[in-house]
Parts: C-alpha cells; structure tokens; sequence
C-alpha cells in the first residue's frame, strides 16, 4: 500500500513537499520504480516523475527545473519536493508504483489534494 | 510531450457496449506497445484495468478490452453495468523514461 502525506496549502512561490509511505513491501524490490503522477482540477492526469530504490530519478521536462524526488529506503518511503509553487500546481497529488514488468503503475495510493494560495 | 487526446465524455445504457478512444503520435502510442488504461472512481486510487494494450489483470472482467490501431489505442467496455461509471484515463509509455496520460473520459451509465 500506498500512502501521501504532507501540508494541503502552500503559499505562492514556496516549497511543495509530500512523503509518500510504502507499506506491505521494501522500496528496494527489483523491478520497481516509485513515481509521482498529478491531477490538477477538472484536469487529467500528469506523470511528474520516478525514481529507483538506487536514487535514479526521470523527470517530466515540463517539470524538471522544479521538482526533486528522493528515495528514504532506511524509513522506505520516497518524498517530493517542488518549488516555486503556483496556483497551476493546485492538484491532487498521488504515489504510485510502476512496475519494469509489465510497465504499468499497478499500485496508487489514495492522493492528497495541495492547494497553492495565500 | 501533449497529453494523449480523448473525449471528455461517453456513455451508453446498461448492457451496451462503449468504446473510448486515446489519441497520441508516433512517439508514444504508435511507437510502444506500453499503453495501458485506468479506472477512476474521484477519491479513490485509480485502478488498472488494461495493459499493453490488450492484457487484463486479474480480477478485471473480460467485459473490458482494449485495442490498438496505428497511434490510437481504444479500451471497450461491454455489458455495462452502473459500477463501470467512472472516470477513464489511458496511459502511453513515451520513450527515455517518459510516460503521458490522457486528459480523461467521463463514462456515464444511463
């Protein structure tokens, strides 16, 4: 299981930080990658990035310049960080897990929702 | 990278059957066979439903299929029924570690 954690307000032009927490498994299996995916409202879905339990990380090029996601395995749990936050970043934010075989994002977790507003 | 195009909604009455098209280009869609859809119930996880185009998961009904033609993938939903209402997104793998989505059909049950 899947599990987002983190504030559900941000300011304009501060630091977006969720920790997603892995449950019922080790954040260093082989074959898995440990993603971020966002739905601002009324929108679709938007894969912001991966890592690897190794701390390889892919980032959305739309994305790149602001967003650091990080690998804790000691707490196994994988975090995101965006900074320079706006109302455009105003989503609901969900972890997932992506599996190498088959490629799919086979476990989500709920999501949390983070509004950008002063 | 756009996002995949689909409708924004479609909808059918119990026991039809619908089909949900998810638009993408030569580099994601038509390039890959790592298209995959999932269903969306709001406040809920999104579920896998189809992967690689046409593989079900366990314990998804073989009512859900899914489909691939050039760069436009297609997941169909026969015998429907009132749970199949939800939220659709279709998912391409997009080469260097890239994925997209679709923006979403709405799928209503009438």
């Amino acid at each position: 299981q899947l599990q987002e954690s983190g504030p559900g307000l941000v300011k304009p032009s501060e630091t977006l930080s969720l920790t997603c927490i892995v449950s019922g498994g080790s954040i260093t299996s082989v074959n898995y990658y440990w993603v971020w995916i966002r739905q601002p409202p009324g929108k679709g879905l938007e894969w912001i990035g991966n890592i690897y339990s190794s701390g390889r990380t892919y980032y959305n090029p739309s994305l790149k310049s602001r967003v650091t996601i990080s690998v804790d395995t000691s707490k196994n749990q994988f975090s995101l960080s965006m900074n320079s936050v706006t109302a455009a970043d105003t989503a609901v934010y969900y972890c997932a897990r992506l599996s190498a075989m088959p490629r799919v994002f086979d476990i989500w977790g709920q999501g949390t929702m983070v509004t950008v507003s002063s | 990278q756009s996002a995949l195009t689909q409708p924004p909604s479609a909808s059918g009455s119990p026991g039809q059957s619908v089909t949900i098209s998810c638009t993408g280009t030569s580099s994601d869609v038509g390039g890959y066979s790592y298209v995959s859809w999932y269903q969306h119930h709001p406040g809920k996880a999104p579920k896998l439903m189809i992967y690689e185009v046409t593989k079900r998961p366990s314990g998804v009904p073989d009512r859900f299929s899914g489909s691939k033609s050039g760069n436009t993938a297609s997941l169909t939903v026969s015998g429907l029924q009132a749970e199949d209402e939800a939220d659709y997104y279709c998912c391409s793998y997009a080469g260097n570690n890239y994925w997209v989505f679709g923006g979403g059909t709405k799928l209503t049950v009438l």
